[in-house]
Order: structure tokens, then sequence, then C-alpha cells
């Protein structure tokens, strides 16, 4: 069965506490991989899309990269509001995408 | 460029009552998807619709239906309302399958 798994759960990071979170996947065969974020309450913002081995796209602090088996996104320096929950999520070749459960982030000044 | 939009932004229902929710999607976009999202959960598929028809659905009982309006606009469908039915419901549209999509503010829904 396909599936979207994402560590940390939590992590908690001083303001220029530089971190990367993970999404590991086990799919049949992979289209694509994106990766959101998303605040309370509210619904998930596109962040990036990685669609082969490899592949890196960077986004002001954030960097994000993908293997056959993972994907990683880098936050360098982070700043308070940067705090937020990133979803990883899958597409195998069908309709459906699989998202993981999340990373919480919480950056303190 | 407006972007996916949802309504109504919250709804409470009681059990056993219906609700229909509704999204439109971003300019230029064909394709809508409806996820299901509990607290601390990352969304869950229920639903693709293109051209009018339901492409795929995930692991959800037929209380849950869909529709698609020939100006792409969609509405998710609930009866029989249940407890675990409580969620953040999210539409996300893109242009082409399995393309990134984008998502729409949620609405929140609360069974009593």
């Amino acid at each position: 069965e396909d599936q979207v798994t994402q560590s940390p759960e939590a992590l908690r990071l001083q303001e220029g506490e530089s971190s990367s979170l993970n999404c590991s996947y086990t799919v049949s065969g992979l289209r694509g991989l994106f990766w959101y974020r998303q605040d309370p309450g509210k619904g998930p913002e596109f962040l990036f899309t990685l669609y082969s081995a490899g592949e890196e796209k960077e986004k002001e602090r954030l960097k994000a990269t993908l293997t056959k088996k993972e994907s990683f996104l880098h936050i360098t320096a982070p700043k308070p509001e940067d705090s937020a929950t990133y979803l990883c999520a899958v597409n195998t070749g069908g309709f459906k995408t699989i998202f993981g459960a999340g990373t919480r982030l919480f950056v303190k000044a | 460029d407006a972007g996916v939009t949802q309504s109504p932004t919250h709804l409470i229902k009681t059990r056993g009552q219906q609700v229909t929710l509704r999204c439109s999607p971003k300019s230029g976009h064909d394709t809508v998807s409806w996820y299901q999202q509990a607290l601390g959960q990352g969304p869950q598929f229920i639903f693709q619709y293109y051209e009018e028809e339901e492409r795929q659905r995930g692991n959800f009982p037929d209380r849950f239906s869909g529709h698609q309006f020939p100006n792409y606009s969609s509405e998710l469908n609930v009866n029989a309302l249940l407890l675990g039915d409580s969620a953040l419901y999210l539409c996300a549209s893109s242009s082409l399958r399995g393309d990134t999509q984008y998502f729409g503010p949620g609405t929140r829904l609360t069974v009593l």
C-alpha cells in the first residue's frame, strides 16, 4: 500500500537555528512529490513540486530535495513567521494524492 | 488571479442532517479534488472530478457524494451526518491529472 511518513511530528527551533524535515514514501511509482505549508485553520499553501531524484528547489529560506525514497525540506535561519505545519504529499500517476500527517514547526524568537 | 474559493467558512449541523459544501476552482483549472482533514492529521482524499465525472474515490462511504458543474465549480454533499464527520473540508484544483493542486481556505464542519 502506498504510504507517506513525515518526521519528526513536531520540531522546536530557536530563531536562526537551521534544520531539516523528512518525508519518506513507499509508493508503486512516483509522478510528483509536493510540499505545502499550512497555518492553523487554513488551507494548505503550495511550496514546491519535485518530479525526479536529484531535483532541488528553493524559495527564500526553504530548500526541498528529492531522492528515490525520501524528500527533505531544509529550513535555513528560520524566523518565527516560519512556524506552521509542513505537509508532504505524493502522486503516483493516478488521480489520488496521498498526504503525510505533517511536521509542526515552532520557531521561537 | 482568483484562487480557489470555498463556502461556507464554518458550518454547524446535528447528527443525521445533510450538508452541501461548495468550491470554485482557480482560474484556468478544470479538475477539482475534495479532502477531509481531521485535527492533527494530513488531508485524506475523498474524490476527484473532471469533466463533470467522478474519476476516483478514496476510502469514504457512499454518504459522501459530489458534483461538478459545466463552469468547473463543484459541490460536496454528505448525508446522514455522524459525529466523526466533523473536520476541515478542503477543495483543491489543478489543470492536469497529478499536477500541482492549489487549495482553498476550507470549510470547518462541526457535527453535534
